[in-house]
């Protein structure tokens, strides 16, 4: 266990609903990264925040994609008008205090479009 | 942006033999280089790490070693046992964002 959270663990929904996922992440740190995984594929940087900033965003987050971060603690990742395209692992990582460049995984949300 | 390349993307050895996984990586800023284990269903888990001032590290049976002036790391476990059975993956960083650049993944599968 990384300490980092995310739920659900699944969600399977129909093309053109909204989802939205949750990341609880190691506590008390500023960082924290949105990455999304395909079957047979590495993870891939969609985002990242600095407390409750947002500081980049990948091309592969459209317009569809939203994510938040209040008060600098947990993370939301939405999805409106989902295409079966956007059937993936999501994943959410944190760097712990003592090391910033070191990132742990949370279990990931595993999303599946009808 | 960083390109991450990994060899191979299968690989079957003997239990007890050891496994070597390469990558390479694009942008000489790039200065940490994490591996992850993966199991099916799982999130990656950090295994071993390497930053660029240093050229080797061992953990256990898991060493991983770090070529700068050649832009390659590599993944070094000895002595496999089956519950090394997994995917695992490389990626570099660099110092202003920290964000992964992954390679595509090796699986390794451990025979008995």
């Amino acid at each position: 266990d990384t300490g980092v959270s995310q739920n659900p663990r699944h969600k399977i929904t129909k093309r053109g609903q909204n989802v939205t996922f949750r990341c609880d992440p190691i506590s008390e740190h500023n960082r924290l990264y949105w990455y999304r995984q395909t079957l047979g594929q590495g993870p891939e940087f969609l985002t990242y925040f600095q407390n409750e900033a947002q500081l980049e965003k990948s091309r592969l987050l459209s317009d569809r994609f939203s994510a938040e971060r209040p008060k600098g603690s947990f993370s939301t990742l939405e999805i409106q008008r989902t295409e079966q395209g956007d059937s993936a692992m999501y994943l959410c990582a944190s760097p712990t205090e003592s090391s910033t460049d070191t990132q742990y995984f949370g279990p990931g949300t595993r999303l599946t479009v009808l | 942006g960083e390109n991450v390349e990994q060899h191979p993307s299968t690989l079957s050895v003997q239990e007890g033999d050891s496994a070597v996984i390469k990558c390479t990586y694009s942008d000489s800023a790039s200065n940490y280089f994490p591996w992850y284990k993966q199991e099916l269903g799982k999130g990656p888990q950090l295994i071993i790490d390497i930053r660029s001032n240093v050229g080797e590290k061992k953990d256990q049976r898991i060493a991983v070693t770090l070529n700068k002036t050649a832009k390659h790391f590599s993944l070094h476990i000895t002595e496999t046992q089956p519950e090394d059975s997994a995917v695992y993956f490389c990626a570099a960083s660099m110092e202003d964002d920290y964000k992964l650049s992954f390679g595509a993944g090796t699986t390794v599968t451990v025979r008995a």
